[in-house]
Formats: C-alpha cells, sequence, structure tokens
C-alpha cells in the first residue's frame, strides 16, 4: 500500500514568491490533516479536510494560505506571498477514521 | 483548546536502559493518544496508541499508559537499542484535530 507522499521535498523560496505545496494521501481517506513544524517547536496543526470540505481552519495562521482538495483526494497547500517566518517542515496526514494518521515525508520550505 | 506537554526535551540513555517520556493534556474532551518516531529526514511514523477506555497498551518493548483522572500518558521502552534513537512525539485527539508535544530527543547510547 502507498503511504502518504508529498512534493517537492525542499524548497526554496525568496520572499514575496508563491509556493505551492502537494500532499497525495493514502487511497480512500476521506481525513486530510495539514501540520506545520517551525524551528524545532511542536507539530501545530493546520487545517483538516473531510473528503473536500475543510472541516477545521483554526490553524492557518492567515489569508496568504489557501488549501484546496478538489474532488477530495490530493490537496495543495499555497503560501501567496511567502514570509521569512513561514519557513519550516510541512506534514501532511491522512487517516480513514479520525485515527491512526499516517504522515508524509514532509516539505521541507525554507523562505529567503 | 487543547494544550499537550512533553517531557523531557531531550534523553539519553545506556543501550539496554529503559527510557520513559511523560505527556499531559487539559483537554477532558481527548480520548485517543497516539505516539509517534521520527528519524532523522524521515516522516513521523505511528508506533502505539491508546484510547481512553483502556488504562495501558503493551507491543514488544514498547509500553504507553493513560491515566484520565490526571491526565497525562506516557511512552514506556524498555531494552532500548541504538535503533530506538529518534525524536518521539506525543499526540492527543477528541477525533478531529491531533494535538502534538513539542518533541522528546531520544539517543540510545551503545
Amino acid at each position: 500500500e502507498a503511504g502518504v507522499t508529498q512534493f517537492p521535498s525542499h524548497s526554496v523560496i525568496e520572499k514575496g514568491q508563491t509556493v505551492t505545496l502537494r500532499c497525495d494521501p493514502i487511497s480512500g481517506h476521506d481525513n486530510l490533516y495539514w501540520y506545520r513544524r517551525v524551528m524545532g517547536k511542536e507539530i501545530k496543526f493546520l487545517l483538516h479536510f473531510v473528503k473536500e470540505s475543510k472541516q477545521d481552519e483554526s490553524g492557518m495562521p492567515n489569508n496568504r494560505f489557501l488549501a484546496e482538495r478538489t474532488g477530495g483526494t490530493y490537496s495543495t497547500l499555497k503560501v501567496q506571498p511567502a514570509e521569512l517566518e513561514d519557513s519550516g517542515v510541512y506534514f501532511c496526514a491522512s487517516s480513514q477514521a479520525r485515527f491512526k494518521a499516517f504522515f508524509g515525508q514532509g516539505t521541507r520550505l525554507t523562505v529567503v | 483548546g487543547e494544550n499537550v506537554e512533553q517531557h523531557p526535551s531531550t534523553l539519553s540513555v545506556q543501550e539496554g536502559d529503559s527510557a520513559v517520556i511523560k505527556c499531559t493534556y487539559s483537554d477532558s474532551a481527548s480520548n485517543y493518544f497516539p505516539w509517534y518516531k521520527q528519524e532523522l529526514g524521515k516522516r513521523p511514523q505511528l508506533i502505539i496508541d491508546i484510547r481512553s477506555n483502556v488504562g495501558e497498551k503493551k507491543d514488544q518493548r514498547i509500553a504507553v499508559t493513560l491515566n484520565k483522572t490526571a491526565k497525562h500518558f506516557s511512552l514506556h521502552i524498555t531494552e532500548t537499542q541504538p535503533e530506538d534513537s529518534a525524536v518521539y512525539f506525543c499526540a492527543a485527539s477528541n477525533g478531529n484535530q491531533f494535538y502534538f508535544g513539542t518533541g522528546t530527543s531520544l539517543t540510545v547510547i551503545p
């Protein structure tokens, strides 16, 4: 069974540019989560999709972040325009029920 | 909202010794507590989990205990091996989002 996959694995962009991260969940998993870990701190929740609907987006830092999950399959997280404090590792996770979430390998975003 | 605290932040043990990592949570509605292991450069891997209707769960050298009254849960690793070296995260969930601790960097010294 394929796991959660994320693209790209690394991204270095300049402040003010746009970056789009992609997550392909495990097939059949309705729940998809985005998380971010900044500077060795805790893994912080960004948002939660159930199929194509946003169940909870209370963790999204501001309106520069936009997440989509068209068709309830893969998801994208766009940051526009990127700021220095957006640097970190962005994790995607998926689960079938609302337990046992499986993580992707993360996208390391560096804004310079 | 939920607040998960995790201690210690770093832990070094001799190979063969036991390691214990402790977490506390604040929301009594949390009912699911997974533990993840993240090796350097790899994805967080679910290693064990426990639900609130269970007080203890064991899987070979790994065990998790839960005290609902005190709102704390712990990860116990016995007979540690060098390959146990990693960052361990605890989490609490009420069935919606997961709230994570800050991680414990475990080093097992051969």
